[in-house]
């Protein structure tokens, strides 16, 4: 089985330029999460998705952070405009359920870097 | 915030040692599960233990949750070099998992 893909895995921009993350989950699995983790941290919860619909965004920095799962497959994060402490590893994550009952399966995660 | 906290932050033992990390909350939870974080394999799920169970094995992994002090365990015995990793809990509610901040894990050869 296929896990979480990411891309890319690495991006260094300047600040105020805009990027965007992609994510294709797990074959079958509804659930998408988007994670921010700040090194030395555990990682943050971004946004969650049940198919194409958002289940929880209040972490999300609205003014500058948005996300879409249009077809309820894959997933676009994107930053606009990037700040010094977006500097992160952005992590996807899937599940086959809803909610917390089950594990989550995480992709390799794409390293920001802000200059 | 229902974060787990664990502790210690940081733990160096020599292989072959057994390696004990807790992790502390502070609201009712639906269950708790543990993950591995290391650069080789990215985050890994490890063990998921229902709040109504109290301990749980997975291999040379042991985890127990104690709901009325709000807090768990993990243990890993007979420890190898490839623990070495960071190891995180997270508590998960109705529908949101929370990490705690991580036990960085060394084993020395």
């Amino acid at each position: 089985e296929a896990g979480v893909a990411q891309s890319p895995r690495y991006k260094i921009i300047e600040k105020r330029q805009s990027v965007a993350f992609w994510c294709n989950p797990i074959s079958g699995h509804a659930t998408l999460y988007w994670y921010q983790q700040i090194l030395g941290q555990g990682p943050k919860l971004l946004i969650q998705f049940q198919n194409n619909g958002v289940v929880d965004d209040s972490q999300l920095p609205k003014d500058r952070f948005s996300a879409e799962r249009l077809k309820g497959v894959d997933s676009t994060l994107k930053i606009q405009p990037a700040k010094l402490e977006d500097s992160a590893v952005y992590l996807c994550a899937s599940s086959s359920v809803t909610g917390t009952y089950n594990e989550q399966f995480f992709g390799p995660g794409t390293r920001l870097t802000v200059l | 915030s229902q974060q787990g906290e664990e502790d210690p932050q940081a733990l160096s033992i020599q292989e072959g040692e057994n390696a004990t990390m807790n992790c502390s909350y502070k609201t009712s939870i639906n269950n708790l599960q543990w993950y591995r974080q290391n650069s080789g394999r990215g985050l890994v799920h490890l063990i998921l233990i229902r709040s109504n169970e109290r301990e749980k094995h997975s291999g040379r992994l042991r985890v127990t949750l104690d709901t009325s002090k709000k807090s768990s365990s993990l243990l890993i015995t007979a420890s190898r070099a490839a623990d070495t990793a960071s190891y995180f809990c997270a508590t998960a509610g109705a529908q949101k998992l929370v990490f705690g901040q991580g036990t960085r894990l060394t084993i020395n050869p």
